[in-house]
């Protein structure tokens, strides 16, 4: 009875660098969901996948952020050129078929340090 | 823009009082609202979910409600115990998903 899962769980990487997290939701799940939260604040909404569909990637903070879904199962979510001000946890969810009202299981989140 | 605000933002009791956490956004037109509580070091777990048609759900010691007109929702937690001492989070889902910035709950024993 796996639940949403993510790795690494924790990642220390230098400025410039390129980092790829990844999230593997719950099996037969079709939407998955992108977050982050930064040291005190709140989570921030990233990006959307929903089966087949385009993705909704009004989330994304700048064009250095890009995620993929292979499959319809496992996402990357590639930070390129990292900044100091990437670090925060990246909180992954999924849930059955994105329809509105669905309850997002969450995943335990990857630790990003960029340093 | 929607903004979601929540009240307290820290909130210390002893074991066994009822409280109450509160949730204000500022848009409306949403399709629901979501209470998760977060654990140091771990992911978001959903508690509740209340959909715009709805005015209220329960689930155990936790009830929570919705009013749309007026921009608020509350989590009434009963009889708290030490194991609920968490981050509890509101999200709105509308245009897309905003969520709160939390209230850190610590239930003393």
């Amino acid at each position: 009875g796996a639940g949403v899962s993510q790795s690494p769980s924790n990642k220390v990487t230098e400025k410039g660098k390129d980092v790829e997290l990844r999230c593997d939701p719950i099996s037969g799940h079709t939407a998955l969901y992108w977050y982050r939260q930064s040291l005190g604040q709140g989570l921030e909404f990233l990006i959307y996948f929903q089966g087949n569909s385009a993705p909704d990637k009004s989330g994304l903070p700048s064009d250095r952020f890009s995620a993929e879904r292979t499959g319809g199962s496992v996402s990357t979510l590639t930070i390129q050129r990292t900044q100091q001000e990437d670090s925060a946890v990246y909180l992954c969810a999924s849930s059955l078929e994105g329809l509105f009202g669905e309850t997002q299981y969450f995943g335990p989140g990857t630790r990003l340090l960029v340093l | 823009k929607q903004e979601v605000t929540q009240i307290p933002a820290a909130l210390s009791v002893p074991e066994g009082e009822n409280l109450v956490l509160n949730c204000s956004f500022t848009d409306s037109a949403i399709y629901n609202l979501q209470w998760f509580r977060q654990d140091p070091g771990k992911g978001l777990t959903s508690l509740l979910l209340i959909q715009s048609s709805q005015r209220e759900q329960t689930s155990g010691r936790l009830n929570a409600s919705l009013d749309k007109s007026s921009g608020r929702s509350t989590l009434y937690i009963a009889a708290s115990q030490p194991g609920d001492s968490a981050t509890y989070l509101c999200a709105i889902y509308g245009q897309n998903f905003v969520f709160g910035p939390g209230t850190r709950l610590s239930v003393l024993p």
